[in-house]
């Protein structure tokens, strides 16, 4: 069955520091990738996605993910993370077979000031 | 333009109640889904309804139900609660909710507790 796994369930990092959210996904037919963000007290919203195309993939606020398809990967990066960057993070998947959304379990990021 | 509003955003249950809950979507967005989201499992998709049929659908019980009307609101019902049912409910929507367009707008959930 298809599955998205997210390595990190809980990263506390400092300001300024570079970030890397691990995301790798088990179905190997073409899929569409997916990060979404849950800021405390917000709904989720989208960062980035990736469905065809360059494999590294710009989004909001200074973050990017790489697509590297040999190792069903699509990690989430930053190189110099903000407080306000606090929040939970999902990477998601939709395979073009079901059109189903899976997504991880979530990574919760906390930045100390 | 408004976002999905999801009601009610906060409800109490007890076991054997039913529930229901209901989203508007952004306006012209015609796909619905429902996620449950609880700290354990994260995300997990419920159904998706598309122009009032179900598309597509999650791995949950008959409990859960759903609909979507013609102007594409949605409700999804959980009957017979269950203690493990406590969760926050998501409701998504997106113009075609086809692989190829991707994009979900989230509302920001009616948060369930069932005692």
């Amino acid at each position: 069955a298809q599955s998205v796994s997210q390595h990190n369930h809980h990263v506390i990092l400092s300001e300024a520091a570079s970030l890397e959210l691990g995301c790798n996904y088990s179905y190997g037919g073409t899929v569409n990738l997916f990060w979404y963000v849950q800021y405390p007290g917000q709904h989720l919203q989208l960062l980035l996605k990736y469905f065809s195309g360059d494999p590294l993939v710009k989004g909001i606020k200074g973050f990017e993910a790489e697509f590297i398809k040999s190792k069903f990967s699509f990690n989430l990066r930053k190189p110099s993370v903000q407080w306000s960057d606090t929040a939970e993070y999902f990477c998601a998947v939709i395979s073009n077979r079901d059109d189903k959304i899976i997504f991880g379990k979530g990574t919760r990021l906390h930045i100390l000031p | 333009k408004a976002g999905v509003t999801q009601t009610p955003r906060y409800l109490i249950k007890t076991r054997g109640q039913q529930v229901t809950l209901s989203c508007s979507p952004i306006s012209g967005h015609r796909s619905v889904s429902w996620y449950q989201q609880t700290p354990g499992q994260g995300l997990q998709f419920l159904f998706e309804y598309f122009s009032e049929t179900q598309r597509n659908k999650g791995n949950f019980p008959g409990r859960f139900s759903g609909r979507q009307f013609s102007n594409s609101r949605s409700e999804m019902n959980v009957s017979t609660l269950e203690l493990g049912d406590s969760a926050l409910y998501l409701c998504a929507s997106s113009w075609s909710g086809r692989a190829d367009t991707g994009e979900l707008f989230f509302g920001e959930g009616s948060r369930l507790t069932v005692l």
